[in-house]
């Protein structure tokens, strides 16, 4: 199956400062991609939908200024995390799919563990 | 709003059992179905998924699921658990209208099973 990888896997940053992590379909061009929140025993939250060379739709209750997500390329999107607090610390998980319709599947990175000091 | 439902939030079995992992979902339109699987330290892997035609779907690893469209359910079963199962499983659900949907996610299951 596709590969979508995520860069760092593990990251801790003080409080206040700005951590960008990387999502990249490695073997395919993703349409459109995928954020999610996962809390420790619980389901993963949608944050938000990017299509490649447009912004970004955030789901309800998800800060665009503070979660700010590029998909400059067919292969790229970049989640940065700015000015993070400590209840930003979590599992963050991208999804890439190749078409924007439905048939397409969606693939999902490893995740990046953020923790914020 | 869509939402999804997964009855139990963690269960334990011996090798050998049966399982059968609930899954409802609220939507009255078209849906796409999935479950995913997560083993400790990896990340998430398609387990199966349904689409259209026959109810019953078959995946990896000996995992079945079936669509019910009257009940809104999805339950994936498997009628004989190994050690190897230990996992958080995901069902989600893909609502479809417009360009595709969002693929909404159940609170997850973890399974425990006992050699």
């Amino acid at each position: 199956g596709a590969v979508v990888s995520q860069h760092p896997s593990r990251v801790i940053c003080k409080s206040g400062t700005s951590v960008k992590i990387e999502c990249r379909s490695l073997d395919f061009q993703a349409t459109t991609m995928f954020w999610y929140r996962q809390f420790p025993k619980k389901s993963l939250m949608l944050m938000a939908t990017s299509n490649e060379g447009s912004k970004a739709t955030y789901e309800q209750g998800v800060e665009k200024d503070k979660f700010l997500i590029n998909h400059a390329s067919l292969t790229l999107s970049t989640l940065t995390v700015t000015s993070a607090h400590p209840e930003d610390s979590s599992f963050y998980i991208c999804s890439a799919r190749e078409g924007r319709g439905a048939p397409y599947e969606q693939y999902f990175g490893p995740g990046t563990r953020l923790t914020v000091t | 709003a869509q939402s999804v439902s997964q009855h139990n939030h963690h269960v334990i079995l011996s090798e050998a059992a049966s399982l059968e992992l609930g899954c409802n979902y609220s939507y009255g339109g078209t849906v796409n179905l999935f479950w995913y699987v997560q083993y400790p330290g990896q990340h998430l892997q398609l387990l199966l998924k349904y689409f259209s035609g026959d109810p019953l779907v078959k995946g990896i690893k000996g995992f079945e699921a079936e669509f019910i469209k009257s009940k809104f359910s999805f339950n994936l079963r498997k009628p004989s658990v190994q050690w190897s199962d230990t996992a958080e499983y995901f069902c989600a659900v893909k609502a479809i209208y417009n360009q595709g949907g969002k693929l909404i996610f159940g609170q997850g299951t973890e399974l425990s099973v006992k050699p």
